[in-house]
């Protein structure tokens, strides 16, 4: 069974603090994704990652970096938490596929994040 | 720009009765879709999904969606639902081999009553 997994269930943080946000695959696959979720607004994808190094910007970067050293994990980075971004954050991985570009992703429990 | 819309954002039901949740996309491609359910607490999982062949797709839980192509809609039913099927569930669609990009719609509440 593929496993995704995220440093911390809940975490609580002050305004202005620099927060990562750990995630881990083991199943090998190329790409990688961050999303809040919120409601009423479903997912919405911040930053992917298709290699080691490489980044692409979803539809709402604003106030996230990202960083993929290694395959298995990626990292969300805020650098400076605002109240807006108290959300659920969820990460994903899937394979690189030659014939269809989009398979399955799999997701991770999720980090609950709470912005003081 | 590609979108998904579910049409219901909450979807109250009695145990045992039939349901259908919908899904609407906009593309003027070939598309690739799915539908994820969200139980409380935890991430999204697959529940099925579509890239071709046969229209009427099945999935897991005794799920089924349609692809309708001339209607655009990928509408997820169960003929009876149980009180364990109460979730949030997700329809998404690919962003035009994106590099596996989805994009995903506002998510329905399904909640199951006994």
């Amino acid at each position: 069974d593929v496993k995704v997994t995220q440093s911390s269930r809940y975490l609580v943080k002050r305004t202005g603090e620099k927060v990562f946000l750990e995630c881990v695959q083991d199943m090998d696959h190329e790409n990688m994704f961050w999303y809040r979720q919120d409601p009423g607004l479903g997912l919405r994808l911040i930053y992917f990652s298709y290699d080691v190094k490489m980044k692409e910007k979803g539809d709402i970067p604003e106030g996230y970096s990202v960083s993929r050293e290694k395959k298995e994990r990626f990292s969300l980075i805020l650098e400076s938490a605002s109240t807006n971004q108290t959300s659920m954050y969820l990460c994903a991985s899937s394979p690189l596929l030659q014939a269809a570009a989009t398979d399955t992703q799999y997701f991770g429990p999720g980090t609950r994040l709470t912005v003081l | 720009a590609q979108s998904v819309t579910q049409l219901d954002s909450q979807v109250p039901v009695f145990e045992e009765a039939p349901v259908e949740l919908r899904c609407n996309y906009s593309s003027s491609v070939s598309v690739y879709l799915f539908w994820y359910v969200q139980y409380p607490n935890q991430g999204l999982q697959l529940l099925l999904k579509y890239l071709s062949g046969s229209t009427l797709v099945k999935g897991i839980n005794g799920f089924e969606a349609e692809f309708n192509k001339s209607q655009t809609s990928f509408h997820l039913r169960k003929p009876s639902v149980h009180i364990s099927d109460t979730a949030e569930y997700f329809c998404a669609v690919d962003a035009n081999n994106q590099g596996g990009k989805l994009i995903f719609g506002q998510g329905t509440e399904l909640s199951v009553k006994p």
